[in-house]
């Protein structure tokens, strides 16, 4: 079963530190990885989105780094702020024939940043 | 552009009771998908479309019905609501399968 995993279920930072999240998938055949950002109430806005010959990419002080023969990815945010709290999704999406794909979304972690 | 909305914000229902979610684009997006959110789960597709008069359905479609008879417009049904369809319900549009998503703000339905 295609599945997604995201590490850790939550975090909590102080103002200005770096975090990294993690996400394994076990997706095959992998099209491509995204991270979105879910802020409390709202919809999931997109981060990133890598294609599996990317190993990184970044958005401001987000980036996001993959390595498909482990399929793992991580998120690393660098002077976070407190704006940053929220929830980060990884999904994964993989072509299922016919021009379909098929996403598949982690739970997320959440993470509060705190002055 | 307002981008995808979503009417309504909140709504609360009574098993059995019926209701229609209405999702908008105005980014001309070929597709668009209805998502539950559920605490503790990742965000699950219910029904889908590639284009104007098109449907297909996800991985939770049961319980629900969905149409699409203008392209900028995805309308998700309840026929008759029960207690586990309480949920967060989003909106979702893109250009192509593979192209980035774009969300709305979410439907917070409750039904007792």
């Amino acid at each position: 079963k295609n599945q997604v995993e995201q590490s850790p279920q939550s975090l909590i930072i102080l103002e200005g530190k770096n975090c990294t999240l993690q996400c394994n998938y076990t997706v095959s055949p992998f099209s491509n990885l995204r991270w979105y950002k879910q802020d409390t109430g709202r919809g999931p806005v997109s981060l990133t989105i890598m294609t599996f010959s990317e190993n990184t990419k970044s958005n401001g002080r987000y980036t996001a780094t993959l390595d498909a023969d482990t399929k793992q990815s991580s998120l690393h945010i660098t002077a976070s702020q407190l704006s940053d709290s929220a929830s980060y999704i990884c999904v994964v999406t993989l072509y299922s024939g016919a021009g379909s794909y098929q996403l598949t979304f982690g739970k997320g972690t959440k993470l509060s940043v705190i002055p | 552009n307002a981008g995808v909305t979503q009417t309504p914000k909140f709504r609360v229902l009574k098993t059995g009771q019926s209701m229609t979610l209405l999702c908008a684009q105005d980014m001309n997006h070929e597709y668009m998908y209805w998502y539950r959110q559920d605490p503790g789960m990742g965000l699950r597709l219910i029904h889908y479309s590639v284009g104007e008069g098109t449907t297909a359905k996800g991985e939770v479609p049961d319980g629900y019905n969905v149409s699409r008879l203008k392209k900028q417009n995805f309308l998700l049904g309840l026929e008759s609501a029960a207690p586990s369809q309480t949920s967060v319900y989003f909106c979702a549009s893109g250009f192509r399968g593979l192209n980035e998503q774009f969300f709305g703000p979410g439907t917070r339905l409750t039904v007792l």
